[in-house]
């Protein structure tokens, strides 16, 4: 089955850029998602197709995908951007979805 | 707006099954597949399956093939995920998740745009 890798923590001060990875084998031949979740709540989703983002979401979240490592980019870190990211794909030869382990962001 | 309640939160015993309800709001039930992802405390999202609540057909995660059931009932707008021979590690929120296509042909993909505010199910004895 298709595995997706991220660190289990990032650690930015404020005002600086964050960058998540997700690897995967040839991870760019497809698209991935990227969902925020904050404690107790539900995730909401901040990229998807690589690097478009949902109405709503600031421009400083981007995403990239090439070769076997997507990114999530946040950039102007916030106190309020604290959360874990996940990214997401669908192995279509398996119809089976795969979220990566998760990423704890913290703002210093 | 587009809304996705579930049912509140239950304690089970092992051995026990769950049946967790999602009801959806603002959008043509039928036009899109609900998925279900569930997380352990303390752990990362897990991919259950899903269910296209037009036709009913289903697709489960390997992990819970034989345990977990998917349904719906269109009259109400509602699915359901029920999960069988409950164990202490199913302990975990449940979330509903409608999935938005995008593209077409071999390029058809999907991500979550909404999700319910999850159920937490509690296995002990």
């Amino acid at each position: 089955s298709y595995v997706l890798t991220q660190p289990p923590s990032v650690s930015v001060a404020p005002g600086q850029t964050a960058r998540i990875t997700c690897g995967g084998n040839n991870i760019g031949s497809k698209s991935v998602h990227w969902y925020q979740q904050k404690p107790g709540q539900a995730p909401v989703l901040v990229v998807y197709d690589d690097s478009d983002r949902p109405s709503g979401i600031p421009e400083r979240f981007s995403g990239s995908n090439s070769g076997n490592t997507a990114t999530l980019t946040i950039s102007r870190v916030e106190a309020g951007d604290e959360a874990d990211y996940y990214c997401q794909v669908w192995d279509s030869s398996s119809d089976q979805v795969v979220f990566g382990g998760g990423t704890k962001l913290t703002v210093l | 707006q587009v809304q996705l309640v579930q049912s509140g939160a239950e304690v089970k015993k092992p051995g026990a099954s769950v049946k967790v309800s999602c009801k959806a709001s603002g959008y043509t039930f039928t036009g899109y597949y609900m998925h279900w992802v569930r997380q352990a405390p303390g752990q990362g999202l897990e991919w259950m399956g899903w269910i296209n609540p037009n036709s009913g057909g289903t697709n489960y995660a390997q992990k819970f093939q034989g345990r977990v059931t998917m349904t719906r009932d269109t009259s109400i707008s509602t699915a359901y995920m029920e999960l069988s021979r409950l164990r202490s590690d199913d302990t975990a929120v449940y979330y509903c998740a409608r999935a938005y296509y995008y593209g077409s042909g071999v390029h058809l993909e999907y991500y979550f745009d909404y999700w319910g505010q999850g159920t937490l199910v509690t296995v002990s004895s």
